[in-house]
């Protein structure tokens, strides 16, 4: 199946710095990739839609200067958490779609970033 | 808010027994996909089923869809210790929004 790469896979980080979290189609091209961060033992929930040559869009109460998202190819797009505080503490987590037949295509996820702000 | 909610939210079972999750929504969808995911780690794509769709299979899994009463069902049959995981059900609409139900822990005891 299609495969979806996160790097870092663990960071730790000194309050007021900023985190790049980048995500990766391995195998193929994705327009459209999606950013979740999850808190432990909940489920996801959606920041924020990136597409590629585009603005991404975010969901309500995610802060767009706070979570820059930048999707500048077709197998890239990067989250950065600027001046990243505690509360910023989570699993981050990316998926891209794959295929061209918009919300019928599958998502295919990273294996998530575990951000940890001291 | 999430629109999806699951239950049960945990369930542990004997290895062979059979596992049973269901999902409920509230608006309208293009499609439901059953995920899962180890402790710690990203998720696996496990199953999509459309919403002119009522069943499918793959492998040991089962996944029913009821448009009318808004809720899906994963039947994990012949369950094994390695299927031990958390199990998610997400909704996607027209416009390509997904939103995630809440999860169910399964254990499988050995």
């Amino acid at each position: 199946g299609a495969v979806v790469s996160q790097h870092p896979s663990r960071v730790i980080c000194k309050s007021g710095t900023s985190v790049k979290i980048e995500c990766r189609s391995l195998d193929f091209q994705a327009t459209t990739m999606f950013w979740y961060r999850q808190f432990p033992k909940q489920s996801l929930m959606l920041m924020a839609t990136s597409n590629e040559g585009s603005k991404a869009t975010y969901e309500q109460g995610v802060e767009k200067d706070k979570f820059l998202i930048n999707h500048a190819s077709l197998t890239l797009s990067t989250l950065t958490v600027t001046s990243a505080h505690p509360e910023d503490s989570s699993f981050y987590i990316c998926s891209a779609l794959a295929g061209t037949s918009g919300s019928t295509d599958t998502q295919y996820f990273g294996p998530g970033t575990r951000l940890t702000v001291l | 808010s999430q629109q999806g909610e699951e239950d049960p939210q945990a369930l542990s079972i004997q290895e062979g027994e059979n596992a049973t999750m269901n999902c409920s929504y509230k608006t309208s969808i293009n499609n439901l996909q059953w995920y899962r995911q180890n402790s710690g780690r990203g998720l696996v794509h496990l199953i999509l089923i459309r919403s002119n769709e009522r069943e499918k299979h793959s492998g040991r899994l089962r996944v029913t869809l009821d448009t009318s009463k808004k809720s899906s069902s994963l039947l994990i049959t012949a369950s094994r210790a390695a299927d031990t995981a958390s199990y998610f059900c997400a909704t996607f609409t027209n416009a390509g929004k997904s939103t995630f139900g809440d999860g169910t822990t399964l254990t499988v005891k050995p």
